[in-house]
């Protein structure tokens, strides 16, 4: 199946910082989420971003399909943005339209 | 809110037992899938279901199924529960096939 790897696992940042999470994927996709899971464990969509740049308020997504990565911006970082960041791909031509995890980066904004 | 509501919240139970998780897709999402979160297996994906009919199976286990009622909503059967078995279990929902997905709030299910 495809692999999604998530870069860094852990980051730890001072309240205001700005930070770049990577995802790397080993396939053609149909489909990318970002998402933020908070400390009650909800998963909150960030981006849908199979391909090109979206921004929302501090946060902005950039996946280069062709090179099979996405990029997660968030800048001046603030404690509530603390908590676990996954990207999920859809492989393409899959059977189903399942989602697969990364491994999630966990994120931790001091203030 | 995302939309996807699961019943219960958490769930406790004991070895060998049988439990039912229910889920309610997005008004007008016709697909929904179950995932397994756990510490050592991170996210997984269980089974998905279009329509009221099985779509893909993933990593899910003999002992667990699932099923779509024709109103759309969805309910995983977990059995002969064992402790490995305790995980937070999501439902996600989405339009059609390649379309944003969405997630409920998780069942914790413990089993002790």
């Amino acid at each position: 199946g495809i692999q999604v790897e998530q870069s860094p696992p852990d980051l730890i940042l001072q309240e205001g910082a700005n930070s770049t999470l990577r995802c790397n994927f080993s396939d053609s996709v149909n489909n990318l989420q970002w998402f933020h899971q908070n400390p009650w464990g909800q998963l909150i969509n960030l981006f849908y971003i199979p391909s090109g740049t979206k921004q929302n308020g501090r946060l902005s997504a950039t996946t280069v399909a062709t090179e099979r990565y996405s990029l997660l911006y968030i800048s001046s970082s603030q404690t509530t943005d603390s908590g676990v960041y996954f990207c999920a791909v859809e492989r393409r031509n899959n059977a189903g339209n399942m989602l697969t995890f990364g491994g999630g980066t966990r994120l931790m904004v001091k203030p | 809110d995302s939309g996807v509501t699961q019943t219960p919240k958490h769930l406790i139970t004991a070895t060998g037992q049988r439990v039912t998780l229910r889920c309610s897709p997005r008004s007008g999402d016709l697909s929904v899938y179950w995932y397994q979160q756990s510490l050592d297996q991170g996210l997984q994906f269980l089974i998905q279901y279009y329509n009221g009919e099985e779509r893909a199976k993933g990593n899910i286990l003999e002992r667990f199924s699932a099923q779509q009622f024709p109103d759309l909503h969805s309910e995983l059967n977990l059995s002969s529960l064992e402790l490995g078995d305790s995980a937070l279990y999501f439902c996600a929902s989405s339009v059609i096939s390649s379309t944003e997905a969405f997630f409920g709030q998780g069942t914790r299910l413990t089993v002790v």
